[in-house]
């Protein structure tokens, strides 16, 4: 049963315009959510976080959007670079989980220059 | 230093054999992982150490032997793997549970 799901396996977007990619959760208990980014032969790395506290975060072009009644979130990339392109990985977590992340299987975001 | 090594960055073995994996860090992080990636797949968590003594297994079969000499050091032991086992093992070290830093992964083919 997977408890965070990205159901957009790949996405295309223009160079400059606005990326959003989305992971929808069925654990009610997630308080803590994340956003990793995975190029190629690396692992993946930080992007942002956001806290069920707040419905959104933003650091620089990207900004992370939480509607907790949707169990739905949100990576907003604005605007979007050919450097963005990597799979975007969606991270949810709780504390009865011992705090340990489940993610999502990712999204391929292409930024076609 | 904010890195995460790992070696070999490739490996292939056969079923019979024994070898190792290594994950190094020097960022003070107290938590140290191991996931284990296949192909178009989410990371799947198979162990946690914390302060260097193992909190999480999740489930892994033997096969797959833990060690964590220090704080900076985190190794895998396999033996007797099987060709499902084939995929991207990750290591990753944290000061908080959730901002993982990942290293590159070894790519694991058993033959």
């Amino acid at each position: 049963d997977q408890q965070v799901k990205q159901n957009s396996p790949s996405l295309s977007v223009q160079e400059g315009r606005i990326s959003i990619l989305n992971c929808d959760y069925t654990n009610s208990m997630f308080d803590y959510f994340l956003w990793y980014k995975k190029y190629p032969a690396e692992g993946p790395t930080f992007l942002i976080s956001i806290s069920s506290i707040k419905d959104k975060n933003e650091d620089g072009r990207f900004t992370v959007f939480l509607n907790k009644s949707a169990k739905h979130l949100s990576l907003h990339i604005v605007p979007s670079q050919p450097g963005d392109s990597a799979v975007y990985f969606c991270a949810a977590s709780s504390s009865g989980s011992a705090r340990q992340l489940t993610f999502g299987s990712g999204t391929q975001l292409t930024v076609l220059p | 230093d904010t890195e995460v090594t790992q070696t070999p960055k490739h490996l292939v073995m056969g079923m019979t054999n024994k070898k190792s994996l290594k994950c190094e860090q020097h960022m003070g992080h107290r938590a140290m992982y191991w996931y284990k990636q296949k192909a178009k797949k989410p990371p799947e968590l198979m162990f946690v150490y914390s302060y260097e003594k193992l909190s999480i297994n999740e489930s892994v079969p033997s096969r797959f032997s833990p060690e964590c000499p220090n704080s900076s050091l985190l190794n895998l032991h396999l033996h007797a793997l099987q060709p499902e086992d084939s995929a991207l093992y990750l290591c990753a070290s944290s000061q908080t549970v959730e901002k993982l830093f990942f290293g590159s992964g070894t790519q694991l083919s058993v033959l």
